[in-house]
């Protein structure tokens, strides 16, 4: 079984939408870390935010926003009044004790001008 | 600071001939992580380190697949011999962890080596 599912392989939206990119973890542990990354098309994988299982208070850095509920696994991540160069892959992650460190298969976002 | 350092950027070799990725992780991590990516299988882990000391290589594709880490600041993947379904984009990551639980902290990750393998 996937340890981080992100049902959604590719979203386009128009520029200026709000968009929200689904993570549903599966973890028997209760001390985790979850993550999300953006690859935007030079290839670089860059780190976005961390999460600790114990925080569950939602985060907004920006146009980014991310909400965290641990009753329905769900690490989601939403951005508003989107842009082009929001056009990447983005990847949700999952760490569990004794790093066990695990990638979803990531959602391509593209945004249209 | 540095991030994680990878050589060469861009790797151009023929079938059957050795392969070795380089890779600098960011100072005073103590975990270090390879990556292939492909669009058909996305990104796998091949292997990770703890403290230099491999834990989980159940990802290495088979025997011609070799990684070392001989110190905390230098790592290897070696592939011997090269094969067409070796291209890739080969990426490493490096990491901190939570000293009481051992949880991974955030990877940060170098800028790759595309492999082409003719």
């Amino acid at each position: 079984a996937q340890k981080v599912t992100q049902a959604q392989t590719e979203i386009s939206v128009v520029e200026k939408e709000d968009v929200t990119l689904d993570c549903v973890y599966e973890t028997r542990d209760t001390t985790y870390y979850l993550f999300w990354y953006k690859q935007p098309p030079s290839g670089e994988l860059v780190f976005l935010i961390r999460r600790n299982s114990f925080d569950e208070q939602n985060e907004i850095s920006g146009r980014y926003s991310w909400n965290f509920q641990k009753s329905t696994s769900s690490f989601n991540f939403t951005i508003t009044a989107s842009q082009v160069v929001d056009s990447a892959v983005y990847f949700c992650a999952l760490s569990e004790i004794g790093n066990q460190f695990y990638f979803g298969t990531g959602t391509s976002l593209t945004v249209i001008p | 600071d540095a991030g994680v350092i990878q050589s060469p950027r861009h790797e151009v070799t023929e079938m059957g001939q050795e392969v070795t990725l380089r890779c600098k992780p960011i100072s005073g991590h103590n975990s270090l992580f390879w990556y292939r990516q492909t669009m058909m299988r996305g990104l796998e882990l091949l292997i990770y380190f703890n403290n230099n000391v491999p834990i989980d290589d159940s990802g290495m594709p088979e025997d011609r697949f070799s990684a070392k880490m001989p110190n905390a600041s230098f790592s290897t993947l070696k592939i011997q011999p090269s094969e067409p379904r070796d291209s890739a984009v080969y990426f490493c990551a490096s990491s901190s962890r939570n000293r009481d639980t051992q949880n991974g902290y955030e990877q940060y990750f170098g800028p790759g080596t595309r492999l082409t393998v003719t």
